[in-house]
């Protein structure tokens, strides 16, 4: 059964680079059924869609995040990643990357790391 | 890209139905059959219940449906359970080629 996992950095200061990396477990992330995306959900607040990449490279931003963001994938270590440059404290949230099945829907999700950003 | 409205909470008996709308525009949940449905307990990662407008997952309890008229789409949860209080997000494919989501409804069941 596919199983997703996010690592990364708990805290990470003002003005730096986040960086998060989703590892895919028990399926291939080439499959070209299938595409990656990240969610993110600050505190009390609702889900946010921060971008899709696909196996290839191919990847799609929200149009709010586009500048900052950055995503890609490592198909040899069955991973995909993602970056978010010049981070304030509005980017503190919990950071879920999920399988993306169509074009609006995730059926299968990590269980979410939390970021927080604060020097 | 604007998020989704819903409501930001609703209520039921055990037993009863409730309807969870999700307005968009003609540029998301109008334009495309591709609306979507997640339960969220805290500090659980969201649950994929619908998928394009109306289907169902495997293993996804028939007692939620989804429809849409015109811009708005809705899930429906019958037979309310108290295992059903949680958030409810929806989320809809966009013209711009991306995704957005509804603000969120918070379920209680009375």
């Amino acid at each position: 059964q596919l199983q997703l996992q996010e690592s990364g950095p708990g805290l990470v200061n003002p003005s730096e680079t986040l960086s998060l990396t989703c590892s895919v477990s028990g399926g291939s992330i080439s499959s070209n059924t299938y595409y990656w995306v990240w969610i993110r959900q600050p505190p009390g607040k609702g889900l946010e869609w921060i971008g899709s990449i696909y196996s290839r490279g191919t990847t799609l931003y929200n149009p709010s995040l586009k500048s900052r963001v950055t995503m890609s994938v490592d198909t040899s270590k069955n991973q995909f990643s993602l970056k978010v440059a010049s981070v304030t404290a509005a980017d503190t949230a919990v950071y879920y990357c999920a399988r993306g099945s169509t074009a609006s829907s995730s059926d299968i999700w990590g269980q979410g790391t939390v970021v927080t950003v604060s020097s | 890209q604007s998020a989704l409205t819903q409501p930001a909470s609703v209520s039921g008996s055990p037993g009863q139905s409730i309807t969870i709308s999700c307005t968009g525009t003609s540029s998301d949940v109008g334009g495309y059959n591709s609306v979507s449905w997640y339960q969220q307990y805290p500090g659980k990662a969201p649950k994929l219940l619908i998928y394009e407008v109306s289907n169902r997952p495997s293993g996804v309890s028939n007692r939620f449906s989804g429809s849409k008229s015109g811009n708005t789409a809705s899930l429906t949860i019958s037979g309310l359970q108290a295992e059903d209080e949680a958030d409810y997000y929806c989320s809809s494919y966009t013209s711009s080629i991306t995704r957005v989501f509804g603000g969120g409804t918070k379920l209680t069941v009375l």
